[in-house]
């Protein structure tokens, strides 16, 4: 199993761009890197997917180096609704892997006025 | 798409009983998973049904606990004899099958607490 360390928490205001780095040392080939968001009470909600370089969606940007052995999730421009705690997942989502997924501990990010 | 449904929200029951909880995926999602998390910790994988075949047991899963996903629909998470070490967010999630580029779209889950 891939192991994951991801920084406990971070602050930061409004209006600022966040970046969340994943360590993954032991990715796999096969493994690809997914972060979710966790409001309190709640599941972890789909943020983004990616397997190397760089992936962009509406509302957030992951950045992939070649080693693949770390992964960064960048909030652009965040808002108090962005106080959560947000989870990187690294594993092979092929059909017999499920449960050798990972989840980090999460990166729990307070957003200030 | 209503989204995935788990009851009860919260459980509160006493050392040594038994108790049942009720995932609901969306629709047309064949693959079904359970998670347990706890206080401060990522999820962690329980078990993992592709329609109503269980393909994958955690071994933190242990004897105590069944799941079932009867005609690969809604899915059941027995947990027999209770520990106080069960409390925890048992969480369900669905998704369609995609090798590498699943997303998994979770419920919010059912409190547990063992007193």
């Amino acid at each position: 199993l891939a192991k994951i360390t991801q920084p406990i928490s971070m602050d930061s205001y409004e209006g600022q761009e966040v970046n969340i780095t994943c360590s993954h040392n032991n990715i796999a080939t096969n493994d690809y890197i997914t972060w979710y968001q966790q409001f309190p009470s709640q599941g972890p909600r789909f943020i983004i997917q990616g397997y190397k370089t760089k992936v962009t969606n509406e509302v957030a940007s992951l950045f992939i180096p070649a080693d693949r052995k770390s992964s960064t999730l960048s909030l652009p421009r965040v808002s108090l609704s962005d106080t959560a705690v947000y989870y990187c997942l690294v594993g092979d989502r092929g059909n017999t892997n499920a449960g050798k997924s990972t989840f980090g501990d999460g990166t729990t990010l307070t957003v200030k006025p | 798409d209503t989204g995935v449904s788990q009851n009860p929200r919260h459980k509160i029951t006493k050392r040594g009983q038994n108790v049942t909880f009720r995932c609901d995926p969306i629709s047309e999602h064949n693959r079904l998973y359970w998670y347990r998390q706890t206080l401060g910790q990522g999820p962690e994988f329980l078990t993992y049904f592709q329609n109503e075949a269980q393909l994958e047991k955690s071994r933190l899963l242990s004897d105590r606990f069944s799941a079932e996903r009867p005609k690969g629909s809604f899915s059941t998470l027995e947990i027999q004899r209770t520990e106080q070490g069960d409390s925890a967010m048992y969480l369900c999630a669905s998704s369609t099958e995609g090798a590498g580029r699943e997303k998994l779209f979770f419920g919010s889950g059912t409190q547990l607490s063992v007193l």
